[in-house]
């Protein structure tokens, strides 16, 4: 298994541009997150999804959008990027066992480290 | 919303000698608690993780303690190695069968000196 994947590894951009990370994990996990990681900040939920066609806003989801059509893909979109929006972006998936009503690890990719000029 | 504070921010410690990282949060309904470990330009990859039924657990040389009275959890690591030199994370969930919802506090930087 390759585990989480994430595209681009690094990108630069110019405010006001879009762009689309992508996530994707070939574990067949129900859950799967996107995270934003600051300086001194910690990682923060930006949004999630507990299974193909369902999404939530998590803590900081403003100015990003998600979408779920599969249960492998989970991309990231940023509609018209700004400078507070540089950080570097984590996907995460997870599965659940719903006997145990507990919930279960969660696999990070490597990260997306986004600039906006 | 949680809310979990993360202390101390940097930790030196001599090879050999024990690390601790303590961690508060203020949902008194979490009931899981996670440590990552991240080493630098990767993703955070999980060490150990405790549930709000068990008050400690152990995995060689790492431990987990957690005190639900105090809303207080912490990660002991003895006889530190360098390859433990990196930023500790610790997180805890208060939505039950959902992993997708962990709340950071902002790491410890552990650096295990020769």
């Amino acid at each position: 298994n390759a585990g989480v994947t994430q595209t681009p590894k690094f990108q630069v951009l110019k405010t006001g541009q879009s762009m689309t990370l992508q996530c994707a994990q070939d574990m067949n996990h129900e859950y799967m997150s996107w995270y934003r990681q600051d300086p001194g900040m910690g990682l923060r939920l930006i949004h999630y999804s507990v299974g193909a066609g369902i999404t939530d806003q998590g803590e900081v989801p403003n100015g990003y959008n998600v979408s779920r059509s599969t249960t492998e893909d989970f991309p990231l979109r940023l509609l018209s990027a700004a400078p507070s929006q540089t950080s570097v972006y984590f996907c995460a998936s997870s599965y659940r066992d719903s006997s145990l009503r507990a919930p279960y690890e969660q696999y990070f990719g490597p990260g997306t480290r986004l600039t906006v000029t | 919303g949680e809310n979990v504070e993360q202390h101390p921010s940097t930790l030196s410690v001599q090879e050999g000698d024990s690390a601790v990282i303590k961690c508060t949060y203020s949902d008194s309904a979490s009931n899981y608690f996670p440590w990552y470990k991240q080493e630098l330009g990767k993703g955070p990859q999980l060490i150990i993780d405790i549930r709000s039924n068990v008050g400690e657990k152990k995995d060689q040389r790492i431990a987990v303690t957690l005190n639900k009275t105090a809303k207080h959890f912490s990660l002991h690591i003895t006889e530190t190695q360098p390859e433990d030199s990196a930023v500790y994370f610790c997180a805890a969930s208060n939505t039950p069968g959902t992993a997708s919802k962990l709340t950071f506090g902002t790491g410890t930087r552990l650096q295990v000196t020769l």
